[in-house]
């Protein structure tokens, strides 16, 4: 499995942009990139996923340049409740159900 | 979207005895889910992964005799932390891909156990 590195805190201001950037060095051809948000004491969940290029959905954008040795998760004008911690996910895919492994985190803290 | 349920949310329980925490797919079938477990301020550490109807695939670390997972049918499975010490104290949370393997991965809300 590629091994994650993410930056271990952030600290942005209400309404900015947020880029938080993950590095998976050892990504191989099959794996696809995933993060997921988690709020405490809660389940992770799913914010967006791709394999190669720009991927958007209506609550982040996910930028992964031609190598994908790294990719960046853009969060648009963060709000205070965009505070939690993301993790950045890289999965092999197996054949069967591929596992998780979760990295360190980001723990983003948004404030006034 | 589809929905992983935990149950019980947090529990209590005395040192010694054992506690069972149920992962259910609400709508959809799930052959093969996760179980994880949290400490305060880390990442989830994956235990295991639970296949239906066959035994569990344990992680490296984790004893299978302490952490029994049973994956009986298609949309439960359930992890019995045996002789629970305060060090089993933890946030235990499962997932279940919906399809395929590439599918997103959905998480339960998370079992908070504390051993007394």
């Amino acid at each position: 499995l590629a091994k994650t590195t993410q930056p271990i805190s952030m600290d942005s201001y209400e309404g900015q942009e947020v880029n938080i950037t993950c590095s998976h060095n050892n990504i191989a051809t099959n794996d696809y990139i995933t993060w997921y948000q988690q709020f405490p004491s809660q389940g992770p969940r799913f914010i967006i996923q791709g394999y190669k290029t720009k991927v958007t959905n209506e609550v982040a954008s996910l930028f992964i340049p031609a190598d994908r040795k790294s990719s960046t998760l853009s969060l648009p004008r963060v709000s205070l409740s965009d505070t939690a911690v993301y993790y950045c996910l890289v999965a092999s895919s197996s054949g069967t159900a591929s596992k998780l492994t979760f990295g360190t985190g980001t723990r983003l803290q948004v404030t006034l | 979207g589809a929905v992983v349920s935990q149950h019980p949310s947090w529990v209590i329980c005395k040192s010694g005895t054992s506690v069972k925490i149920e992962c259910r797919s609400l709508d959809f079938q799930a052959t093969t889910m996760f179980w994880y477990r949290q400490f305060p301020k880390q990442s989830l550490m994956l235990m295991a992964t639970s296949n239906e109807g066959s035994k569990a695939t344990y992680e490296q670390g984790v004893e299978k005799d302490k952490f029994l997972i049973n994956h009986a049918s298609l949309t439960l499975s359930t992890l019995t932390v045996t002789s629970a010490h305060p060090e089993d104290s933890s946030f235990y949370i499962c997932s279940a891909r919906e399809q395929g393997d590439t599918g997103e991965l959905f998480f339960g809300e998370g079992s908070r156990l504390t051993v007394l």
